[in-house]
């Protein structure tokens, strides 16, 4: 079935500094890729809609110079969090989807990236 | 009010019992429906998919009535492996999902 992959699993640093995740499709080209954020005890929310070759659609309140989101190939977005502060700690999960609809699995989740602002 | 709406529980249940969640959802355009299971850190993974003529498999029932915007998941059985967070999912255009808050499962020996 299809695999994406996210990177890092988990990251731990410093207020200030930017972080970066990487989502890739493994084994099919995904011309769209989905982020999500979810804090604890609360459900997925999603952050923005990432198509390849143009700019990310963001949701109603998510800082697009916050969360920069680079689609340059069919199989590999980025999140970069830049200046990441202790509120900014969340899962982050990725996913994809194949191209046309999918009924019966609209997109294909990565493992998530938990990251931890101190 | 939230898109999806999910009773967030604890649902906490002996093993072999059996338990119902359930969900609403707001948008009638919403093409299609699912359940994803989440355990603690980890990203959801589907369960299955929820049809207006109802989806068994094994010992999870799926059920979807448009007429009433409502989703039921049933689960018989219930085993310790069961204990999760239940999502209810909505399949919009562009193969958006909306979440909902999630029901939490503990089943206990």
């Amino acid at each position: 079935g299809a695999v994406v992959s996210q990177h890092p699993s988990w990251v731990i640093c410093k207020s200030g500094t930017s972080v970066k995740i990487e989502c890739r499709s493994l084994d099919f080209q995904a011309t769209t890729m989905f982020w999500y954020r979810q804090f604890p005890k609360q459900s997925l929310m999603l952050m923005a809609t990432s198509n390849e070759g143009s700019k990310a659609t963001y949701e109603q309140g998510v800082e697009k110079d916050k969360f920069l989101i680079n689609h340059a190939s069919l199989t590999l977005s980025t999140l970069t969090v830049t200046s990441a502060h202790p509120e900014d700690s969340s899962f982050y999960i990725c996913s994809a989807s194949i191209p046309g609809i999918d009924s019966n699995q609209p997109q294909h989740f990565g493992d998530g990236t938990r990251l931890s602002i101190l | 009010r939230k898109e999806v709406e999910q009773d967030p529980g604890p649902f906490n249940v002996p093993e072999g019992a059996t338990v119902a969640f359930n969900c609403t959802y707001s948008n009638s355009a919403s093409q299609s429906f699912f359940w994803y299971r989440q355990d603690c850190r980890k990203e959801p993974k589907l369960l299955m998919s929820v049809y207006s003529s109802g989806n068994e498999d094994g010992r999870f029932t799926a059920q979807l009535n448009r007429a009433s915007q409502y989703i039921s998941l049933l689960i018989r059985d219930s085993k310790l492996s069961d204990s999760a967070t239940y999502l209810c999912v909505a399949h919009n255009a562009g193969n958006m999902l909306t979440f909902g808050g999630g029901t939490r499962l503990m089943v206990k020996p």
